[in-house]
């Protein structure tokens, strides 16, 4: 079984700060970790991904996350925010799964840009 | 077009009114997924298709029916709703086999 947990459902951050969205898993097997954005009235957009290889995995947008097993840990970042980086943002976790891909999502950290 | 389209973007209907969502990827993926996406709750998958077969139904309620005539495409048919149903739903594509998943805008809909 797999599950995923995004600590504060909420997040408000300053223009120019530091953006931290917190993600951690619980997998029985290496996992494959994603984080998405979504806009409002939007669906959802691939930021990064982490399959295999190095654990820091820059995405689009600025955004980078780390991969930390011993933590299990896929923390997202961004050095500088942005008043555009307003929007939800959702970790998943993803198994090799039967004929197709199975996500499994967390509930989301909406984040609030101050300016 | 290009990526997962979705249509109609927003639909109201009434609880006893049979309506049909249509979702289209052009990606060349050959597994599609329904979502639905609710105020508070997380993402919940509906149905998966790979190569045009079914291959998950989360307990889905029989008012909901999912059809997929070819790998491009994906129907969610919808009849006698209850208004618990109005929410977000989203279509997804990936390759089979594949990681990621590619979504499209969704439809907002709401049951009156």
């Amino acid at each position: 079984a797999q599950s995923v947990t995004q600590l504060g459902s909420h997040v408000s951050v300053s223009e120019g700060a530091l953006v931290l969205l917190r993600c951690n898993y619980s997998s029985s097997v290496p996992p494959y970790l994603f984080w998405y954005v979504q806009y409002p009235n939007q669906g959802l957009q691939l930021l990064l991904k982490y399959t295999t290889g190095a654990t820091l995995v820059k995405g689009i947008n600025g955004f980078e996350a780390e991969f930390k097993k011993s933590e299990t840990s896929f923390h997202l970042t961004k050095p500088s925010a942005h008043m555009s980086d307003a929007a939800e943002y959702f970790c998943a976790v993803s198994l090799e799964w039967g004929a197709g891909n199975k996500l499994t999502f967390g509930g989301g950290t909406r984040v609030l840009v101050k300016p | 077009e290009t990526g997962v389209t979705q249509t109609p973007r927003h639909l109201v209907m009434g609880m006893t009114n049979k309506k049909s969502l249509k979702c289209e990827q052009h990606l060349g993926h050959n597994a599609m997924y329904w979502y639905k996406q609710s105020a508070k709750k997380p993402l919940e998958l509906m149905f998966v298709y790979s190569l045009e077969e079914r291959v998950e139904n989360n307990s889905v309620p029989s008012r909901f029916s999912p059809e997929c005539p070819n790998s491009s495409h994906l129907f969610l048919h919808l009849h006698t709703l209850q208004p618990e149903d109005s929410a977000l739903y989203l279509c997804a594509s990936s390759q089979k086999q594949g990681n990621e998943q590619y979504f499209g805008p969704g439809t907002r809909l709401t049951v009156t």
